[in-house]
């Protein structure tokens, strides 16, 4: 167990509300991320961190921000959510494995409704 | 962005039988992960591959790194009720880039 803690687990919110989900993670690993997974798409990259005030965007970051202010939490920020960020987010962190390969272990996800 | 086709997209089978899915690319990766996600959780790595060619199992899983660095495929032997979920194979492209196929949903009759 990476010890990655997600937060809301579920959430519903209006369309052009601000919206933050939290990852929290106690074994101090320096990268995390965040994916959305949407039916047919698989989990696509949003963001992620390789330090404290280090991040970089993935594929999918239009809409998105986030804040590594700490080594244990990563936060996503919907500015003013969209129907079309309906979606369940996860966080991953990634471990060091065999010929320098990234394994990521991910959390439970957020289910996020924006109506 | 770079695409990883997996197929099939959905599998309905009898438990016991021998399930098999795979990944193709237009890319070449470095890595490829096979992870199995249940209902309300995330995804939790099954197997990793690293070099071309490679064959790895756990348990009754099989997985092989494509000879062309450009596929993958997952095997899973004698399938029993805990196999149903979502399988989703990833490609390390750089440092910190993973692409995901779209996900295989296997459903079990028992």
């Amino acid at each position: 167990d990476a010890g990655i803690t997600q937060s809301p687990r579920h959430k519903v919110t209006e369309t052009g509300t601000p919206v933050t989900l939290r990852c929290h993670q106690t074994e101090n690993h320096r990268y995390m991320y965040w994916y959305r997974q949407d039916p047919g798409h698989g989990l696509r990259l949003i963001h992620y961190s390789y330090g404290v005030k280090d991040t970089d965007k993935g594929e999918v970051s239009d809409g998105y921000s986030v804040s590594r202010s700490k080594t244990e939490d990563f936060l996503l920020t919907l500015e003013s959510a969209t129907s079309s960020q309906t979606s369940v987010y996860f966080c991953a962190i990634s471990e060091s494995k065999g010929a320098g390969a990234n394994v990521l272990t991910f959390g439970a996800g957020s289910r996020l409704t924006v109506l | 962005g770079q695409q990883l086709n997996q197929s099939p997209q959905s599998m309905f089978i009898q438990e016991g039988e021998d399930v098999s899915m795979n990944c193709t690319s237009s890319s070449i990766f470095n890595t490829w992960l096979w992870y199995k996600q249940d209902p309300g959780e995330g995804p939790v790595l099954l197997i990793a591959l690293y070099k071309a060619g490679e064959l790895t199992s756990n348990g009754r899983l099989t997985a092989q790194f494509g000879i062309t660095r450009k596929d993958s495929f997952l095997n899973i032997s004698a399938s029993i009720p805990s196999d149903v979920g979502i399988y989703f194979c990833a490609g390390q492209l750089g440092a910190q880039k993973l692409v995901f196929g779209q996900g295989t949903r296997l459903t079990i009759n028992p």
